[in-house]
């Protein structure tokens, strides 16, 4: 079975400065999709980012990049330019061959003024 | 349009006690989806649906049944509530199963006593 796993419960960042959210699965695929999604204060789950595994090139969404290392099997999420704005829950999350997304426990964010 | 939407926010059961969360989305999603995100934890999918008149079990399927007789509404029945089924419940829908972002409804908070 497929296991998602970040390491760090919570993570702490100057606003303005970069911090980077570590993520590491396992998985026998060979295609699949890898996700961050952001969970706000208010409970809802947004999409952050998205790369699928075939792609060598490192997806980007402004101010939001992933380092995806296959042969690792680490997927980390990079913030730079952090805002107070993005204080939340961070979760990682897999899908592969058996369609369910698989997610990690999260790491929480604190933005410091 | 309104994306994902569940009632009620919040509830609380005595344990014995049944009831339906509802779900419905209004962008002509086939797949949809109801997970669970216990404290400190991810989201641990319970049931999902591939389009109307077909439903399959997650990873946590004990203790509830789901329906999906319209493409919009996909409701979990909680049957005979225990204090384990305490949580937040998320329903979700996409697009396709695979790579497509699965959007998700602003959540509704139980607690079983």
């Amino acid at each position: 079975a497929q296991t998602v796993t970040q390491s760090q419960p919570e993570m702490s960042v100057q606003e303005a400065e970069t911090v980077t959210l570590s993520c590491t699965y396992d998985t026998s695929e060979s295609d699949y999709y890898l996700f961050w999604y952001k969970q706000p204060p208010s409970r809802q789950m947004i999409l952050v980012i998205r790369q699928e595994a075939y792609k060598q090139q490192n997806a980007t969404e402004n101010r939001f990049s992933v380092n995806f290392q296959k042969a690792a099997k680490s997927f980390s999420l990079k913030i730079s330019d952090s805002q107070l704005g993005d204080a939340a829950m961070y979760f990682c999350a897999y899908i592969g061959g058996n369609e369910k997304l698989t997610f990690g426990t999260g790491t929480r964010l604190t933005i410091i003024p | 349009n309104a994306g994902v939407t569940q009632t009620p926010k919040f509830r609380i059961l005595k344990i014995g006690q049944s009831m339906t969360l509802q779900c419905t989305q209004d962008m002509n999603h086939n797949y949809m989806y109801w997970y669970r995100q216990d404290p400190g934890m991810g989201l641990k999918l319970i049931y999902y649906s591939v389009g109307a008149g077909i439903t399959d079990k997650g990873e946590v399927p004990n203790g509830y049944n789901v329906s999906r007789s319209t493409t919009e509404d996909f409701p979990l029945r909680l049957e005979l509530a225990a204090p384990s089924q305490t949580s937040v419940y998320f329903c979700a829908s996409s697009y396709s199963i695979w790579y497509n972002e699965q959007f998700f409804g602003p959540g509704t908070r139980l607690t079983v006593l």
